[in-house]
């Protein structure tokens, strides 16, 4: 089956720590998205990159890095510098300008 | 700046009766508008989507929505409401034709009342 998958789905740090989120995807898509829920928020863009080797920060991207070495997979690590961690995040793929396609979700939460 | 507005944090609606959920934009470049829903711990899933055409769209479960230019909306309806439409449900907007991420609203909780 076609689709997008997170791991794991529950996620927990102590402070200080770094953590690294996988996103797969095995629907031959170029673009690939990290998305941070909060309560009340809607989605906030982290990141996108729309090919092998490249990406482009989003709207909240302070304290979160990227690497996108293969065309399948964009892991997201939220690093220490990143004070309130705590949240849903969701990582899309999609094709130019048509829909995303979201994954199943990490629930992270700092201990 | 380009922004995605839901009026309605929490819709309550009585069971088999109509809805709708506002959603608008601020925008004059061209746009793709998307409504998607979100059930408890679980990813967005898409309902339907504007590219073009026409401004009537329908989608899955029963909703559908239109597009109105002059007035900047994208609003979602549906005639009759079960329980299980009982969800949180976000308008997405994609300014312009490249591939960046969408602009969200902050979603509007769907609360299904027997």
């Amino acid at each position: 089956d076609g689709g997008i998958t997170q791991s794991p789905k529950y996620l927990f740090r102590k402070e200080g720590q770094n953590v690294t989120l996988s996103c797969e995807q095995n629907l031959n898509h170029d673009a690939m998205y990290w998305y941070r829920q909060d309560p009340g928020q809607g989605l906030r863009l982290i990141y996108y990159s729309q090919i092998v080797n490249d990406f482009q920060k989003g709207d909240i991207a302070e304290g979160y890095s990227v690497s996108r070495e293969k065309k399948e997979s964009f892991p997201l690590t939220v690093t220490s510098a990143q004070k309130n961690p705590t949240a849903f995040y969701l990582c899309a793929s999609s094709t130019r300008v048509y829909e995303q396609f979201f994954g199943p979700g990490t629930r992270l939460t700092v201990l | 700046a380009q922004s995605v507005t839901q009026l309605d944090s929490q819709v309550p609606v009585f069971e088999e009766a109509p809805v709708e959920l506002r959603c608008n934009y601020s925008s004059s470049v061209s746009v793709y508008l998307f409504w998607y829903v979100q059930y408890p711990n679980q990813g967005l899933q898409l309902l339907l989507k504007y590219l073009s055409g026409s401004t009537l769209v329908k989608g899955i479960n029963g909703f559908e929505a239109e597009f109105n230019k002059s007035q900047t909306s994208f609003h979602l309806r549906k005639p009759s409401v079960h329980i299980s439409d009982t969800a949180e449900y976000f308008c997405a907007v994609r300014f312009g034709g490249g591939a960046d991420g969408l602009t969200f609203g902050k979603g509007t909780h769907l609360i299904i009342q027997p």
